[in-house]
């Protein structure tokens, strides 16, 4: 079935350190691939998505490109602020009820 | 507006108890869905809901009853609560023509 697998955390960056969190999936169709973030203490919110193969969402600073050759969507951002600091989740979407989440990866940024 | 709200943000039960989650959204979205987290493990579907009066089971709806009587509201009824529903429970809410779902805070139930 489809599944999503991110990389374990918690990753701990200084400010302004690059940051990639890896995500791969396995889907039998053409999923919608999601990053959300969830900061402490709320839901999680939408930080970028992307649709189709090639497309690169991008959000805050953040970006994402959907790999199909390596089933990848990795999440980066170039120079890492104390704000960035939550949990952020990969997920896949094949339809408005099928929708898989990765573990969650949490991340401390540190002034 | 509030988004998602769900009340309440903690609760401990014993054993057999019974309890209901309530969930509200105010942006008259269709679709709504609960979801169950363990620790360390992804989002899972418990029930989603596509309008009022229409209800259906998702990836993990065992020990669990939804209800949607109004467009706003989608409470969760754990009947007979057993431990292995320890958790946090988040509800969604988004629009028929949109993949991105409003999450509300969540619920972390304790089961002992």
């Amino acid at each position: 079935g489809d599944s999503v697998t991110q990389m374990e955390g918690p990753v701990t960056l200084s400010e302004e350190a690059f940051l990639t969190i890896n995500c791969t999936y396995t889907a039998t169709g053409y999923p919608s691939l999601f990053w959300y973030v969830q900061y402490p203490g709320e839901g999680l919110q939408l930080l970028l998505k992307a649709t189709k193969a090639d497309d690169k969402g991008s959000n805050k600073g953040f970006e994402a490109t959907y790999r199909k050759e390596t089933t990848s969507f990795h999440l980066e951002k170039g120079s890492v602020q104390v704000s960035d600091s939550a949990v952020y989740f990969c997920a896949l979407s094949a339809g408005f009820n099928k929708f898989y989440f990765g573990s969650g990866t949490k991340l401390n940024v540190k002034p | 507006n509030a988004g998602v709200t769900q009340t309440p943000k903690f609760r401990i039960l014993k054993i057999g108890q019974s309890m209901t989650l309530q969930c509200t959204q105010d942006m008259n979205h269709n679709y709504m869905y609960w979801y169950r987290q363990d620790p360390g493990m992804g989002l899972k579907l418990i029930y989603y809901s596509v309008g009022a009066g229409i209800t259906d089971k998702g990836e993990v709806p065992n020990g669990y009853n939804v209800s949607r009587s109004t467009t706003e509201d989608f409470p969760l009824r754990l009947e007979l609560a057993a431990p292995s529903q320890t958790s946090v429970y988040f509800c969604a809410s988004s629009r028929q023509d949109s993949y991105e779902q409003y999450f509300g805070p969540g619920t972390r139930l304790t089961v002992t």
